[in-house]
């Protein structure tokens, strides 16, 4: 079965950076994109940016020009986010998710997701 | 980047109501639309994909529908383990984009 298992909670200063793992198991792992999405506390979801785990080509959002990073290793199955100049804004839980497609190709967003990660950056 | 305007932003609901959530998108994305469900504590639950249709497992109380600019979500018979937050997701361009949610609360 799809399992989707993240790396654990961070504590990190402002300023400092960030590199939250999820590691896929039980599907061809380069067949699928993967997004990440963020959940600040209290908020909603928020869409960072999706990675393709064939060729390692990512597109995020604009708004984290800069200093978002998204890398995939396929030897271990394992796509990374990385997260720079960390603010205290930036606390959230941070969730992999991949994406399916149904019998007829139709792209099917967030079918599969990690347990999310927590970062909190405070001083 | 394409604005997805939810409403309600929440609700209270009996067990057994109907309820209905919609997102506005403000430019058209088709049928690109998914909607999950999350309940605290918990990463999102895929419901429903392509405006309106269920995802695997997902019971029938659930459907969507919708296109172009005017989606909604509706929940036949509200049951005790629908109370949750429910979000639209478009996905015809990036960036993605997520509604403000709604949560639906017990009256």
């Amino acid at each position: 079965q799809v399992q989707l298992v993240q790396s654990g909670a961070e504590v990190k200063k402002p300023g400092a950076s960030v590199k939250v793992s999820c590691k896929a198991s039980g599907y061809t792992f380069t067949t699928y994109y993967m997004h990440w999405v963020r959940q600040a506390p209290g908020q909603g979801l928020e869409w960072m940016g999706i990675i393709n785990p064939t060729g390692g080509s990512t597109t995020f959002a604009q708004r984290f020009q800069g200093r978002l990073t998204m890398t995939r290793d396929t030897s271990t199955s394992t796509v990374y986010m990385e997260l720079t100049s960390l603010r205290s804004e930036d606390t959230a839980v941070y969730y992999c998710a991949r994406v399916e497609f149904d019998g007829s190709g139709f792209p099917v967003p967030g079918a599969y997701w990690g347990q999310g990660s927590l970062v909190t950056v405070s001083s | 980047d394409i604005q997805m305007s939810q409403s309600p932003s929440s609700m209270s609901a009996s067990v057994g109501d109907r309820v209905t959530i919609t997102c506005r998108a403000s430019q058209g994305i088709r049928n690109y639309v998914a909607w999950f469900q999350q309940k605290p504590g918990k990463a999102p639950k895929s419901l429903i994909y392509a405006a309106s249709i269920l995802h695997s497992g997902v019971p029938s109380k659930f459907s969507g529908s919708g296109s172009g600019t005017d989606f909604t979500l509706t929940i036949s018979s509200l049951q005790p383990e629908d109370f949750a937050t429910y979000y639209c997701l478009q996905y015809n361009v990036y960036p993605h984009t997520f509604g403000g949610g709604t949560k639906v609360e017990i009256k």
